[in-house]
């Protein structure tokens, strides 16, 4: 069974920085493209970042771009989001998401507030 | 980025069919096909259909994709009081090298 469990959410000040890490099981995380989707408080979901599967290549949404950096360890079969930089309208659930959106964890929420 | 565009709200009648869209470009929905997400309130979202219009195991036969150009669209037949939630669908796009969503629709059994 695949699984995606995220971690590392939490309150933060502008200006902070966090870093998510999301662990896979249930499937060949290697071979996988990840990405990081994120859904603000009664809005929709937005993507945020992707990352091929030899992590060879990234790539974020341009509102991010230059805060957050997607990474991968493949040998922990694990997924991250460095946030730096972080501003109130980065508050979101972060979910992670294998492949082509297929499966996706729980999400850890993030709030940025003073 | 630009999203790809759904309509917010559809209603339907218990048991009736409700047929939800989702307009894209040549560069996402009409290049590489759109997947389809459920959300209920306060869950992830849930993958009812990727790429090719494929179907995970596990998710009814009553939910449908199709693609006609840069148009994607999810069927879903036998409305049932369970299928009201949040619809999303997304895309890579080519060109952008990014996933697009739309804004969700927001599907009403009444």
């Amino acid at each position: 069974e695949v699984q995606v469990v995220e971690s590392g959410g939490g309150l933060v000040q502008p200006g902070g920085s966090l870093r998510l890490s999301c662990t896979a099981s249930g499937f060949t995380f290697s071979n996988s493209w990840m990405s990081w989707v994120r859904q603000a408080p009664g809005k929709g979901l937005e993507w945020v970042a992707t990352i091929k599967q030899d992590g060879s290549e990234t790539f974020h949404v341009d509102s991010v771009k230059g805060r957050f950096t997607i990474s991968r360890d493949d040998a922990k079969n694990s997924l991250y989001l460095q946030m730096n930089s972080l501003r109130v309208e980065d508050t979101a659930i972060y979910y992670c998401a294998t492949d082509t959106m297929t499966n996706w964890g729980q999400g850890t929420p993030v709030a940025v507030s003073s | 980025q630009a999203g790809l565009t759904q309509p917010p709200s559809v209603s339907k009648d218990l048991r009736q069919t409700a047929t939800l869209t989702c307009t894209g470009n040549f560069n996402n929905v009409g290049n590489q096909g759109a997947v389809w997400l459920q959300q209920h309130r306060g869950h992830p979202p849930k993958l009812l259909s990727y790429r090719n219009n494929n179907r995970p195991s596990g998710i009814s036969e009553r939910f449908s994709a199709s693609t006609s150009g840069s148009t994607a669209s999810l069927t879903i037949t036998g409305l049932q009081p369970e299928d009201e939630a949040d619809y999303y669908c997304s895309a890579w796009d080519t060109i952008l090298r990014a996933w697009l969503f739309g804004g969700g629709t927001r599907l009403t059994v009444l």
